[in-house]
């Protein structure tokens, strides 16, 4: 079964400053899915960024980059010039290829985003 | 679109009772899935489902019952409230096709075991 390991259960960033998340995974399969999820104090669940694995182009999304590092099964969000509405819970997801009939994702424990003033 | 709604957003139940926590999506999604959120745990899958009339057990099923007699509704039961089942409820849904494989997520239930 696949793991989703959130190595950080807090991290803290300046305003305008840069912040890493890390997220590592395990898993047999060559094709999959990367998600990155941001829970704000209103529960809501956010896509903030997605990666497929077939795909050696880290994807992008305005502030929001990651670093896919498939050999190594890593899988980091970057946040850059960063906003006191980025403050929240970031959840780092897999997901199997849908069409293999078992298609849940599966969810690391989340990391506690501050963002200081 | 609504996307995908639950109902109740917040829910005091006793020990014992029963309740069913309603997920419904206007997207023709043919995946369905619960999770629960507890502290520290992340989110984790309680049942899901791939289309009406299939259904499957996830990580933590026990104490939950699912059905799915339409592609817009996926209800969670629980038969038999416990102070363990306290905990965030999150329904999501996706498409099947290989391109088209992000879940959306409802707003969740808060529910309350006392």
């Amino acid at each position: 079964a696949q793991t989703v390991t959130q190595s950080q259960p807090e991290m803290s960033v300046q305003e305008a400053e840069t912040v890493t998340l890390s997220c590592t995974y395990d898993t047999s399969e060559s094709d999959y899915y990367l998600f990155w999820y941001k829970q704000p104090p209103s529960r809501q669940m956010i896509l903030v960024i997605r990666q497929e694995a077939y795909k050696q182009q880290n994807a992008t999304e305005n502030r929001f980059s990651v670093n896919f590092q498939k050999a190594a099964k890593s899988f980091s969000l970057k946040i850059s010039d960063s906003q006191l509405g980025d403050a929240a819970m970031y959840f780092c997801a897999y997901r199997s290829p849908v069409n293999s009939g078992n298609t849940p994702l599966v969810f690391g424990k989340g990391t506690r985003l501050s963002v200081i003033a | 679109n609504a996307g995908v709604t639950q109902t109740p957003k917040f829910q005091v139940l006793k020990t014992g009772q029963s309740m069913t926590l309603q997920c419904a999506q206007d997207m023709n999604h043919e995946y369905m899935s619960w999770y629960r959120q507890d502290p520290g745990m992340g989110l984790r899958l309680i049942h899901y489902s791939v289309g009406a009339g299939i259904t499957d057990q996830g990580e933590v099923p026990n104490g939950y019952n699912v059905s799915r007699s339409t592609t817009e509704d996926f209800p969670l039961r629980l038969l038999s409230a416990a102070p363990s089942q306290t905990s965030v409820y999150f329904c999501a849904s996706s498409y099947r096709g290989r391109h088209t494989d992000t879940q959306y997520f409802g707003p969740g239930t808060r529910l309350t075991v006392l």
